[in-house]
């Protein structure tokens, strides 16, 4: 079974701290992804990775910055949190294309709080 | 306007109904379409993926899309009170990267 754990479930935060989200998987895979997901607002792609190094901004990439220096640890960074940051922050993984099997996995989720 | 379209719901219904759930989309370039549950506290989980059009069944669970109407649908059969959770869609073209674009959810409820 695919596994992408994140570092915690819950997180409070005050404005202007430095908060590192980070998540790990165990099934090798190329590709990771990070998203927030907001009512009615869905999903909504940050960041993504498709190596080592690797980044590519996703959608709402203002504010957040991430390091790959490992290809199972993908870690999201709030420079500065604010209040607008406060969501519910999940992280995926996927392989490389590969027909109809690269489907992304995702972690449990970490619900990320800033007063 | 949104590229994904979704009733956020809450859908309800009886144990045991057949349930619909549905999203549009304006991109017509979108190819792969995939729908996730989404239990509370959890992380979203593949149900479904679909390439282009026609209908996947697999189980209580039938995908199907209309990419002439820009139209996907799940369909739930004999549905179970531990199928209540939100239900996303998402699709991605062909060198989308996999960069998916998620419908907001619908939530459905089956009362026993």
């Amino acid at each position: 079974d695919v596994k992408v754990t994140q570092s915690s479930r819950y997180l409070v935060k005050r404005t202007g701290e430095k908060v590192f989200l980070e998540c790990v998987q165990d099934m090798d895979h190329e590709n990771m992804f990070w998203y927030r997901q907001d009512p009615g607002l869905g999903l909504r792609l940050i960041y993504f990775s498709y190596d080592v190094k690797m980044k590519e901004k996703g959608d709402i990439p203002e504010g957040y910055s991430v390091s790959r220096e490992k290809k199972e640890r993908f870690s999201l960074i709030l420079e500065s949190a604010s209040t607008n940051q406060t969501s519910m922050y999940l992280c995926a993984s996927s392989l490389e294309l590969a027909g109809d099997t690269d489907t992304q996995y995702f972690g449990p989720g970490t619900r990320l709080t800033v007063l | 306007q949104k590229e994904v379209e979704q009733d956020p719901g809450p859908l309800s219904v009886p144990e045991g109904a057949i349930v619909s759930l549905n999203c549009t989309y304006s991109n017509s370039a979108f190819q792969y379409f995939m729908w996730y549950r989404q239990y509370s506290r959890k992380g979203p989980e593949l149900l479904m993926y679909t390439y282009s059009s026609g209908n996947k069944e697999d189980g209580r669970f039938t995908a199907q899309v209309d990419k002439s109407s820009k139209y996907i649908s799940l369909f739930i059969r004999d549905s179970q009170p531990s199928d209540s959770a939100t239900y996303l869609c998402a699709m991605t073209t062909i060198e989308g990267f996999q960069k998916l674009v998620f419908g907001t959810g619908t939530r459905l409820l089956v009362s026993p």
